[in-house]
């Protein structure tokens, strides 16, 4: 079955840095399209950013546009965001995503890890 | 950007009756529309997608239905277990963004 297990969340300084990484299974990782979705605590979804399947085109909400840094490895089936110059508005659960359709960046998510808090404090 | 606007903010109801959620754009996406399920402490769940497709594993007691700017989420008769928040969200061609709606808290009544 298909398995998404987030990594990597952690207290953190404003300013710093953080990679969480997802690992997946029960599927085959290359062939699909991969999100980072966010949820700060008490509030709704908000997506962060999107990888296509063999890692040739990324796209970013504007919120992390230029700070926020989305990979794959697809020999190890992980995910990654790498995180730089957090935010206090950052602070959230943050979930990876499977895309649904093959090959394409689709629109929608249909398998989801269970997430990993990043908090951004001094 | 395409905003998503979810009503009524909270759905209060009571097992065995019919819920109906509504998710409005604020330009057509067309049938691309998915909604999910989230309940408290756990990762949503796909429920329908193209608008009215259930997900694998879905009850045929959740249907979708809509096009263009307006969208609806039914559910037939509440179970127990129904009792969430529910999110509808799209996908703009470009640049690609997706959104998410700002949800529909189903509680029991």
């Amino acid at each position: 079955q298909v398995q998404l297990v987030e990594s990597g969340g952690a207290v953190v300084q404003p300013g710093r840095t953080l990679r969480l990484s997802c690992a997946a299974s029960g599927f085959t990782f290359s062939n699909y399209g991969m999100h980072w979705v966010r949820q700060a605590p008490g509030k709704g979804l908000e997506w962060v950013a999107v990888i296509s399947f063999d890692g040739s085109d990324k796209y970013y909400a504007d919120s992390v546009k230029g700070r926020f840094t989305i990979s794959r490895d697809n020999s190890k089936n992980t995910l990654y965001l790498q995180m730089n110059s957090l935010r206090a508005e950052d602070t959230a659960v943050y979930y990876c995503a499977k895309g649904v359709v093959p090959a394409t960046i689709g629109y929608c998510f249909d398998y989801w890890g269970q997430g990993t808090l990043v908090t951004v404090s001094s | 950007e395409i905003v998503l606007t979810q009503s009524p903010a909270t759905l209060s109801l009571s097992p065995g009756e019919r819920a109906t959620l509504s998710c409005r754009a604020s330009q057509s996406v067309s049938s691309s529309l998915a909604w999910y399920q989230q309940k408290p402490g756990q990762a949503p769940r796909l429920l329908i997608y193209d608008a009215s497709n259930r997900a694998t594993g879905i009850p045929a007691r959740f249907s979708g239905s809509g096009s263009g700017t307006d969208f609806t989420l039914t559910i037939s008769s509440l179970e127990p277990e129904d009792f969430a928040v529910y999110y509808c969200q799209q996908r703009s061609n470009w640049p690609p963004e997706w959104t998410f709606g700002q949800g529909t808290k189903v509680e029991i009544k």
